[in-house]
């Protein structure tokens, strides 16, 4: 049963601490992202990587840092540089390929971060 | 500056009738496009997508337009059912395999 996981569904932290959101995927796919949604507001991307060992910065990385040490496996960390992390972190993952078709995202089911 | 642009953030539509879904986007290296589905505190879900190559896509009561010329694409449901009451995302890729995500229109249907 394929798909993608992410742990914790919910996550407390306090003001202060960093903390590490889980994602993992076992849909043999190369490319993952992550997204913050905030509530009105659309996806947007934190970081994504194309290949393992390899990652580009998104449109809000500052505060967030993440590995891609293994191709199902792509965590990110919420630091405490990160001036308002209380949000609905969303991990993706889909195939690379170029072709005009079939590289549709496949999400996690999320993970609800509260900086208390 | 926001690429894509869902311009409606809720929509109303009565059971049997048809949903009309826009979005707007501004660049045109975009080449391909698709709709997601999601419910509050999940995941999206891929819905349906469109190639820049193409200006119509259908699959069962969704059809996917794309107006390349006016950076305009649009979902239909056809009949509306109570079970499509959710948020709809748009997103456009790059070649760059990054996308792009529309702030999402909340689609409600009546029975």
């Amino acid at each position: 049963d394929g798909g993608i996981t992410q742990s914790p569904k919910y996550l407390f932290r306090k003001e202060g601490q960093n903390v590490t959101l889980s994602c993992e995927q076992n849909l043999n796919h190369d490319a993952m992202y992550w997204y913050r949604q905030d509530p009105g507001q659309g996806l947007r991307l934190i970081y994504y990587s194309q290949i393992v060992n390899d990652f580009q910065k998104g449109d809000i990385a500052e505060g967030y840092s993440v590995s891609r040490e293994k191709k199902e496996s792509f965590p990110l960390t919420v630091t405490s540089a990160q001036k308002n992390p209380t949000a609905f972190y969303l991990c993706a993952s889909s195939t690379t390929t170029n072709t005009l078709g079939g590289n549709e995202q496949f999400f996690g089911p999320g993970t609800r971060l509260t900086v208390l | 500056d926001q690429q894509v642009k869902q311009n409606s953030p809720s929509l109303s539509v009565q059971e049997g009738r048809i949903s009309i879904l826009n979005c707007d986007y501004t660049n045109s290296m975009f080449d391909y496009f698709l709709w997601y589905k999601k419910y509050p505190a999940e995941g999206p879900t891929f819905l349906i997508s469109i190639s820049s190559i193409k200006d119509k896509n259908e699959d069962g009561r969704f059809t996917v337009f794309l107006n390349k010329s006016a950076k305009h694409l649009s979902l239909h449901i056809v009949p509306s059912q109570p079970g499509d009451s959710a948020v709809y995302f748009c997103a456009a890729g790059d070649n760059f395999n990054k996308f792009y995500f529309g702030s999402g229109t909340k689609l409600n249907v009546k029975p």
